[in-house]
């Protein structure tokens, strides 16, 4: 299967929660990312968390890391119609000496309905 | 300041031509990467590249090659192009132990005919 799993789609209401899933299988991943495009654009790093951490929160968005099931999810709080765009989940593993061999899941299309 | 560029931002060609995209850090990164975005959004490494290593994904055909005239810089070549090489390719720097994050450009919509 694949490394990194996300759902294709979620519709919200404008002003709702968002919750966006991933699981991954390495669970040697130091690094775990969300990454945000828009349509037309680059990928934007939303925001990333360290594998020996269980939570980070940065404004409206909070990523909980559940490293004994392998899931990650990233939590956007007050959804706005702005944030309509598809998001990536990826695990980062060793590439040579770096960790930019980013495994990303097929990407997570949020709708936000006003 | 963009961070990473990339330029062209479309890139229309006929088959069996040769291409270039360029791509630029100003974050002094020593890393720097090629991803390419299929017709169904799926992402995958191609290239990694700093002054040490050339680290290649064994599923990249030999038609592609990257040229870092210096570290600030690593360019894309292709040559003979093929319908199926028609995707979105993504440059990247960042992503060592120093500087966790990875930082897109772009990209670069490349359209084979």
């Amino acid at each position: 299967g694949e490394d990194v799993e996300q759902s294709l789609f979620l519709s919200v209401r404008e002003g709702d929660s968002s919750v966006i899933n991933c699981t991954y299988t390495d669970s040697s991943s130091t690094y775990l990312y969300w990454y945000k495009q828009e349509p037309g654009a680059g990928l934007q790093l939303l925001t990333y968390i360290f594998s020996n951490m269980d939570m980070k929160q940065d404004q409206r968005l909070t990523v909980l890391l559940n490293k004994k099931d392998k899931h990650l999810s990233l939590r956007i709080a007050d959804t706005q119609t702005g944030d309509s765009a598809i998001y990536f989940c990826a695990e980062s593993k060793r590439y040579g000496g770096s960790q930019g061999n980013l495994i990303f899941g097929k990407g997570t299309k949020l709708s936000v309905k006003p | 300041d963009t961070a990473v560029s990339q330029t062209p931002k479309y890139l229309v060609t006929q088959m069996g031509n040769d291409k270039s995209i360029k791509c630029e850090q100003n974050l002094g990164h020593d890393t720097m990467y090629w991803y390419k975005q299929d017709s169904k959004k799926f992402l995958k490494i191609m290239f990694s590249y700093n002054n040490k290593e050339l680290i290649i994904n064994e599923t990249v055909p030999n038609r592609f090659s990257p040229k870092s005239p210096d570290k600030a810089h690593l360019n894309l070549h292709i040559n003979s192009l093929e319908l199926g090489d028609s995707a979105v390719y993504f440059c990247a720097s960042g992503g060592t132990a120093t500087n966790e994050k990875l930082f897109f450009g772009s990209g670069t919509q490349l359209s084979v005919l």
